[in-house]
């Protein structure tokens, strides 16, 4: 596709529900990204992909948050047991130069009720 | 502890006028600044960037000024438009060869 597609848009979800995101980026981009923005704050790093190995788990905020890339294309963010605190938009970005020149999808709006 | 900080944390700024946000970064090691615009409801969206070996880089009404000696480098933004009205992100990746690190933000207002 012509940009990075992320599914759904908006999600709302209880309490202690699994939720899955996912993230299609732009062909040809071996290196994919989630971030989390809080209201009002810059994207925090979660974890990041080059092809199907994932290199960097750091920012993942608990052992609830799980990424995967099976195949070295779409990514799929997955929250068990969800929080009120994970409520955020999640975003997802790749690159084909490495670390730089991220671009960007949409996000998808978590609310935990 | 905070990789790049970001000011101001907001700003309006007259049609016409010039618009300048900075940014303040701690590694020395980092090789990659950019800024990103961010609109409501749609997700950032890469501006400019520059990389240390030049003190600015200009790309029609967006100009990039870095300071390496004092680990800074802003955002100018000349004969702002309503149209620039948005949330403006600097970066730079946490440490050498890593995934990029974000500032809190700078919201614009631009009015007529």
């Amino acid at each position: 596709g012509a940009g990075v597609s992320q599914s759904p848009r908006y999600k709302v979800a209880k309490r202690g529900q699994d939720v899955a995101l996912r993230c299609d980026p732009i062909s040809g981009h071996v290196s994919l990204f989630w971030y989390q923005q809080a209201l009002g704050q810059g994207p925090e790093f979660l974890t990041y992909f080059q092809n199907e190995a994932q290199l960097d788990k750091s920012g993942l905020p608990s052992d609830r948050f799980f990424a995967e890339r099976p195949e070295g294309s779409v990514s799929t963010l997955k929250i068990q047991r969800t929080q009120q605190e994970d409520s955020a938009v999640y975003l997802c970005a790749s690159s084909f130069e490495g670390l730089r020149g991220y671009t960007f999808g949409s996000g998808t709006r978590l609310t935990v009720v | 502890q905070q990789q790049v900080k970001q000011s101001p944390q907001s700003l309006i700024v007259q049609k016409g006028g010039i618009s300048i946000i900075n940014c303040a970064y701690e590694n020395t090691a980092f090789d990659y600044f950019p800024w990103y615009q961010q609109f409501p409801g749609k997700g950032p969206a890469l501006l400019i960037a520059i990389r240390p070996d030049v003190s600015e880089k200009k790309e029609g009404r967006f100009t990039i000024s870095f300071n390496k000696s004092a680990k800074q480098f802003s955002l100018h933004i000349m004969d702002s438009q309503p149209g620039d009205s948005a949330t403006y992100f600097c970066a730079a990746p946490h440490s050498g060869n890593t995934p990029l690190v974000f500032g809190k933000g700078t919201r614009l207002s631009v009015i007529a």
